[in-house]
């Protein structure tokens, strides 16, 4: 099965830096992806990590650790606009699941002046 | 070039009538998914589709709900005898060829809210 943990809530200063935190348990692994996702509105792509490392993408960066089953988004240079729910998803190894994204529940980020 | 359409964007079904829902991906792309979002819950995966064919239908419920990606038009997530418990976000994502489904571009969603 797979089962994906991130913090329900974060609350960040304008101008700081906020560092969201997913852990991972699933049965095979083959990406994992953030996305971005205003109240009402659809969720919007930010990254993909298929290897360990930091991906830097502007003010976002995302990094893998697929040995530990953990990743962070990490934002910069906060600013009101980024007050959203931010999506960690994973992919499934292999076959036809291997489409599918599993998704955590959110992390509800509220980016204070 | 317009992104991934849905429509409609808010639907009001009582108990008992059937919710269709559609979906437009975006051009070029042949791949679309489904997902529903339930309060306070993540998103789940209910079903993948390239044109005419189900491919993995894993999340899907095994009665009253259905799916179709016609070779014309748009894909369609139809709901029987819908219940209070299938009031819910329903999102639909679509895919370019080729891409294994590491770009899902998503659309805005339908609302269902089931009286």
């Amino acid at each position: 099965g797979q089962n994906i943990d991130q913090p329900t809530e974060m609350t960040a200063t304008e101008g700081a830096i906020v560092q969201i935190n997913c852990t991972y348990q699933t049965s095979g692994f083959n990406g994992l992806f953030w996305y971005q996702q205003h109240a009402g509105e659809a969720p919007t792509f930010l990254s993909y990590n298929v290897l360990d490392g930091l991906e830097e993408k502007g003010r976002f960066s995302s990094f893998l650790s697929r040995s530990k089953g953990y990743s962070y988004l990490l934002l910069k240079e906060l600013q009101m606009k980024d007050s959203a729910s931010y999506l960690c998803a994973v992919r499934a190894a292999s076959g036809a699941g291997s489409y599918q994204l599993t998704f955590g529940k959110g992390t509800k980020l509220s980016v204070i002046p | 070039n317009a992104g991934v359409m849905q429509n409609p964007r808010h639907l009001v079904r009582r108990r008992g009538q059937e919710a269709r829902l559609r979906c437009s991906p975006m051009k070029g792309h042949s791949h679309v998914y489904w997902y529903r979002q339930l309060p306070e819950e993540g998103l789940k995966f209910m079903v993948y589709l390239q044109k005419e064919n189900i491919i993995d239908e894993s999340g899907m419920p095994k009665e009253r709900f259905s799916a179709e990606f016609p070779k014309e038009g748009p894909s369609i997530l139809r709901i029987q005898q819908v219940v209070r418990g299938d009031s819910a976000a329903y999102f639909c994502a679509s895919s370019p060829p080729g891409s294994y489904g590491t770009e899902q571009y998503f659309g805005p969603g339908t609302r269902l809210t089931v009286t």
